[in-house]
């Protein structure tokens, strides 16, 4: 079973640095990429970049770019999302979600369970 | 301001049929598949409809999507209480080499 299991909530002050975590399992996480997903209080979904965990590969949205970093550990399946001065603005639900490409076709098909960050001084 | 368009709200009462839009343009929908997700309150999203109009196992035949030129749509019909969710719409987009979700609507079953 394809899980993807997501580290838990954090509460952190203005200016901190701060690395979340997804762990994949239940396929060869080498195969897809993973992407990863904002949700602001109330609003809806934002993609925020993508990492090929076979060489760590990425590409990140214009609106994220510079603001974040993305990385994978092959040999422990797992993604990170990374601030190195958050923002009260960072106050969201973080979501990693497998991306599967099959020929032309692309989703996201699995989805972790989202990590909380509340950004307050 | 999201890069596909969908309207903020939908509704209908149990046993109707709903539909929800999704506007794109030609470097996302127009060129590839859109995928729909189905997001109840406090839950993570789910994959509702892939590649336009397939289903995951699980998934009702109450579901189903279908897409022209730039614009696609899901169908929701025998409504249920438990279909109250926020649905979104995801395409690749070619130009952004990423992916761009519409700003999701909330469907209300009265």
């Amino acid at each position: 079973e394809v899980q993807l299991v997501q580290s838990g909530a954090e509460v952190k002050k203005p200016g901190e640095s701060l690395k979340i975590s997804c762990k994949a399992s239940g396929y060869s996480f080498t195969n897809n990429w993973i992407g990863w997903v904002r949700q602001m209080p109330g609003k809806g979904l934002e993609w925020m970049g993508i990492i090929n965990p076979s060489d760590s590969n990425t590409k990140y949205s214009p609106s994220f770019q510079g603001q974040v970093t993305i990385s994978a550990d092959k040999s422990i399946s797992t993604a990170y999302l990374q601030w190195s001065g958050l923002k009260a603005s960072d106050t969201a639900m973080y979501y990693c979600a497998r991306h599967l490409r099959d020929g032309e076709y692309r989703r996201l098909d699995y989805w972790g369970q989202g990590t909380l960050v509340t950004v307050s001084s | 301001q999201s890069v596909l368009t969908q309207p903020p709200s939908a509704s209908g009462t149990p046993g109707q049929r709903v539909t929800i839009s999704c506007s794109g343009s030609s470097s996302n929908i127009g060129s590839n598949t859109v995928n729909w997700y189905q997001q109840p309150p406090g839950t993570a999203p789910k994959l509702l409809i892939w590649t336009s109009d397939q289903r995951p196992s699980g998934v009702p035949d109450r579901f189903s999507g279908s897409k022209s030129g730039t614009s696609a749509s899901l169908a929701i019909s025998g409504l249920q209480s438990e279909d109250e969710a926020d649905y979104y719409c995801a395409a690749w987009d070619d130009s952004l080499y990423g992916w761009v979700f519409g700003g999701g609507t909330k469907l209300t079953v009265l």
